[in-house]
């Protein structure tokens, strides 16, 4: 079946330092991703995007790699801030009808220590 | 531009009623998507509509139904509340009609007594 995980439930990291969040997914035929950020209270905020015809790209402060051959997806935070602390979701998206469907992975809760 | 607005934001409920939630897109916005989140399952996808017309559905059961109106704005039905209906309902909009990138409003939390 589909699934989307993430390697780690918790990743604590110093202020200053880059976050590396790592994503697994299980659908080759998955062809875009996506990664969200989900503050208390909040619904999920769109961070990046990436589709499977690339490997990398870049947003202000974050970049998404895609790794079609292992099916791992990651999202580098660089310089993190305190206001980065949140739960960050992968999520991916097989075309072909699936509108809106996308497929959420576990989340990965970043804490960010002063 | 307003983002995703979702009402109410907080609803308590006990077992047996029904409950109805509301969405309005950003403007612009045709299609809508809405989402159940819990602890325990996270974020699980529930229907997608386009045009006043469901388009993709989950597995959730019947109990579980939605539409859109003509002006996209969206709303979901819940009926005979179980227990385990206690969750963050998600509304997302999308620009796109193959609705790759959706953007969340801040939800409604359901508590189901």
């Amino acid at each position: 079946g589909e699934s989307v995980g993430l390697h780690l439930p918790t990743l604590s990291v110093q202020e200053g330092d880059n976050s590396i969040i790592n994503c697994a997914y299980s659908n080759s035929a998955s062809d875009y991703f996506i990664w969200y950020k989900q503050e208390s209270g909040k619904g999920p905020q769109f961070i990046i995007d990436i589709r499977s015809n690339m490997d990398k790209r870049q947003g202000q402060r974050v970049t998404v790699l895609l790794n079609k051959t292992v099916k791992h997806l990651s999202l580098q935070i660089a310089a993190t801030q305190p206001g980065d602390s949140a739960v960050y979701f992968c999520a991916e998206l097989s075309q072909g009808g699936n509108t809106g469907k996308l497929i959420f992975g576990q989340g990965t809760t970043l804490q960010v220590k002063p | 531009k307003a983002g995703v607005t979702q009402t109410p934001r907080y609803l308590i409920k006990t077992r047996g009623q029904q409950v109805t939630l509301s969405c309005s897109p950003i403007s612009g916005h045709r299609s809508v998507s809405w989402y159940q989140q819990t602890p325990g399952q996270g974020l699980q996808f529930l229907f997608e509509y386009f045009s006043e017309t469901q388009r993709n559905k989950g597995n959730f059961p019947g109990r579980f139904s939605g539409r859109q109106f003509s002006n996209s704005r969206s709303e979901m039905n819940v009926s005979t509340l179980e227990l385990g209906d206690s969750a963050l309902y998600l509304c997302a909009s999308s620009l796109a009609t193959d609705n790759e990138k959706l953007f969340f409003g801040s939800g409604t939390q359901l508590s189901v007594l």
